[in-house]
């Protein structure tokens, strides 16, 4: 199975809003409910931030919210603020107990 | 709190074999399933392997089946990963992580622990 594809970077200033997409197909993102995604900050392990597509882990801000349109999930990052900056990984199920993460997304905070 | 430790990498040679640890406390470990994701130095996240809360079933990546195998000893609170046949490609920071609810694998990432590095050279 194929990664998923995200962007390489993203950037917005303090307070905006940003969207990373992470496109799949029909046999992992399109199909099944089992969408996640993570942040990592430099030398730190990752953090959970969205499951199940659009669900927050308690302690997550609510800035941060998951979405998806056929093949394509998003997470969307509003009122950007500069400990956003981090590095992004979609990931979903993608059948036949295997899981695929995306290459990752460098959020940039201007 | 959730503690996962990582422990047992190192460096090692093409072909040879390494057995990491994952020691976990914080929490009822028996009733979670748990999962290995690497990452190779500057690169992305790749799934390694995941085992249910009870150990009886087994999941692993294409590129380390036949190779890697996951389990867990729930009376020692622990979590293994034995890695024959290295490669160089196997090269990669190695994180053990819990799942998100109990009694359930849905490959949610819900804690994590700091990561244990393996490097495959002669």
């Amino acid at each position: 199975q194929s990664a998923l594809t995200q962007p390489p970077s993203a950037s917005g200033s303090p307070g905006q809003s940003v969207t990373i997409s992470c496109t799949g197909t029909s046999s992992d993102i399109g199909g099944y409910n089992y969408v996640s995604w993570y942040q990592q900050h430099p030398g730190k392990a990752p953090k959970l931030m969205i499951y199940e597509v659009t669900k927050r882990p308690s302690g997550v801000p609510d800035r941060f919210s998951g979405s998806r349109s056929g093949n394509t999930a998003s997470l969307t990052v509003s009122g950007l603020q500069a400990e956003d900056e981090a590095d992004y990984y979609c990931s979903s199920y993608a059948g036949s107990n295997n899981l695929v993460f995306g290459g990752g997304t460098k959020l940039t905070v201007l | 709190q959730v503690q996962l430790v990582e422990s047992g990498g190192g460096v090692v040679q093409p072909g040879r074999s390494l057995r990491l640890s994952c020691a976990a406390s914080g929490f009822t470990f028996s009733s979670y399933g748990m999962h290995w994701v690497r990452q190779a130095p500057g690169k992305g996240l790749e799934w390694v392997a995941s085992i249910s809360y009870e150990g009886s079933n087994k999941y692993h990546a294409d590129s380390v089946k036949g190779r890697f195998t996951i389990s867990r000893d729930n009376s020692k609170n622990t979590l293994y990963l034995q890695m024959n046949s290295l490669k160089a490609e196997d090269t990669a920071v190695y994180y053990c992580a819990k799942e998100r609810g109990g009694y359930v694998i849905e490959y949610y990432f819900a804690s994590w622990g700091q990561g244990t590095l393996v490097t495959v050279s002669s």
